[in-house]
């Protein structure tokens, strides 16, 4: 099953517009981490934030973490057509999961010129 | 460095024959994992491996089988492929815990 909820599925928005992406989650996590799926491509790391950070920035990208309320969210500021693409949410449990990531549905984001 | 390679990048298949995806990583990661891509799904875990030798079923195993000799390699072998095999196939690496690398997928047809 999916440990990652996104919202929305699909999101177009305009040139030099922000776009926020929501993640949730079930279980507690070590990590959070956002990646980048081009069009027939694989998927590209883009950000990871711990569970003890609240807050994460990388150039245009801003991604926030509530342990609270099990969700993310990430923001790409000033988003150009070459942000096109699906973005993905995937968490990382810790202790013996080892390396394992469980992805959620991904969030498809259209970038219009 | 090379990075995550996977061949090969396009297959089809016949129903009942069987193939092995080959993936391989030059990053001296423990970790590598196998991950099939549906249309609208996210990546679901197929199989991994913590280290040579070592090897774990995720969550959709069935159909599939993997080895991991040496820490380079994984290959993920269909042993009678399905149509329900048709997929997106991806083969990642990583440091525990870490950002995965991943290769850029192998896509199959099974007829």
């Amino acid at each position: 099953s999916q440990q990652g909820e996104e919202d929305p599925q699909a999101l177009s928005i305009q040139e030099g517009e922000n776009a926020t992406m929501n993640c949730s989650y079930k279980t507690s996590i070590n990590n959070l981490q956002w990646y980048r799926q081009n069009s027939g491509r694989g998927l590209v790391h883009l950000i990871l934030i711990r569970s003890n950070e609240r807050e994460k920035h990388s150039g245009r990208l801003r991604v926030t973490l509530d342990t609270s309320k099990k969700s993310s969210s990430l923001l790409i500021t000033a988003s150009r057509a070459a942000d096109t693409a699906s973005y993905f949410c995937a968490t990382y449990a810790g202790g013996t999961s080892y390396g394992k990531l469980t992805f959620g549905q991904g969030t498809i984001l259209t970038v219009h010129p | 460095n090379a990075g995550v390679t996977q061949t090969p990048k396009f297959q089809v298949l016949k129903t009942g024959q069987s193939m092995t995806l080959q993936c391989a990583q030059d990053m001296n990661h423990e970790y590598m994992s196998w991950y099939r891509q549906d249309p609208g799904m996210g990546l679901r875990l197929i199989h991994y491996s913590v280290g040579a030798g070592i090897t774990d079923q995720g969550e959709v195993p069935n159909g599939y089988n993997v080895s991991r000799s040496t820490t380079e390699d994984f290959p993920l072998r269909l042993l009678s492929a399905a149509p329900s095999q048709t997929s997106v196939y991806f083969c990642a690496s990583t440091d525990s815990g870490r950002e995965q690398f991943f290769g850029p997928g192998t896509r199959l047809t099974v007829l």
